[in-house]
């Protein structure tokens, strides 16, 4: 069964540097999100992806924050000045549409560690 | 606003016994779809089960069904014959473009 994967499964950065997180979504998927997991919270929305564009950010999604899909495979976010709360699990997810009850399929998340 | 509750931060359930997770939400939109996605240990999140709101019949997916209660809004997760595998933080999840989660509750299974 194809499968969302994400790089790397843990990144360890020092505060004020900048990190990206790679995810390889499903090869037919259209629609592509990034979450967030404080360590002991729940899951939260960061952005939406479609078309090439951002179709929904959170509040959490600040100017620190951006995605790109480089290539036609990969799905990118980047943090540009890590913070000491950016420490979280990461994960990406994509669905084939948006709504119309598609689930969406996560990968396996990225732990962030910020030192 | 559009929340997800779960009122259970833990739960716990004997082999082979059944647990039933909470699960409430807030909407004004007649047309929603709802999840359960669980996180095991590992942290993947894997989906579980889910519910079309249009659709009165319950959702079952072999030991996991839901009773769905529009009117109430509340989604609960029945685990039938529960298995040691089943433990794992259980996350309750509307659709709206994006998922909105719930808390989280935490099942453990005992032997």
């Amino acid at each position: 069964e194809p499968e969302v994967t994400q790089t790397p499964s843990h990144q360890v950065t020092q505060m004020g540097q900048e990190v990206i997180l790679r995810c390889v979504p499903i090869s037919n998927h259209l629609y592509f999100y990034w979450y967030r997991q404080i360590l002991g919270q729940k899951v939260e929305f960061l952005v939406s992806f479609y078309n090439n564009e951002i179709s929904e950010k959170s509040e959490i999604f600040d100017d620190q924050f951006s995605v790109e899909r480089p290539d036609g495979s990969n799905f990118t976010l980047k943090i540009r000045s890590t913070k000491l709360e950016d420490s979280a699990m990461y994960f990406c997810a994509s669905s084939l549409i948006q709504g119309m009850g598609q689930p969406q399929h996560f990968g396996d998340g990225t732990r962030l560690s910020i030192l | 606003a559009q929340t997800v509750t779960q009122s259970q931060p833990e739960m716990s359930v004997q082999e082979a016994e059944t647990v039933t997770l909470s699960c409430t939400y807030d909407t004004s939109e007649s047309d929603y779809y709802l999840f359960w996605y669980k996180q095991p240990p590992s942290r993947q999140m894997i989906l579980v089960i889910r519910q079309e709101a249009y659709k009165q019949q319950n959702a079952t997916e072999n030991r996991f069904s839901v009773n769905f209660q529009k009117a109430a809004k509340s989604f609960s997760l029945k685990i039938s014959d529960s298995q040691l595998g089943d433990a794992a933080m259980y996350f309750c999840a509307r659709l709206r473009g994006k998922l909105i989660f719930g808390q989280g509750t935490e099942l453990s299974v005992k032997p």
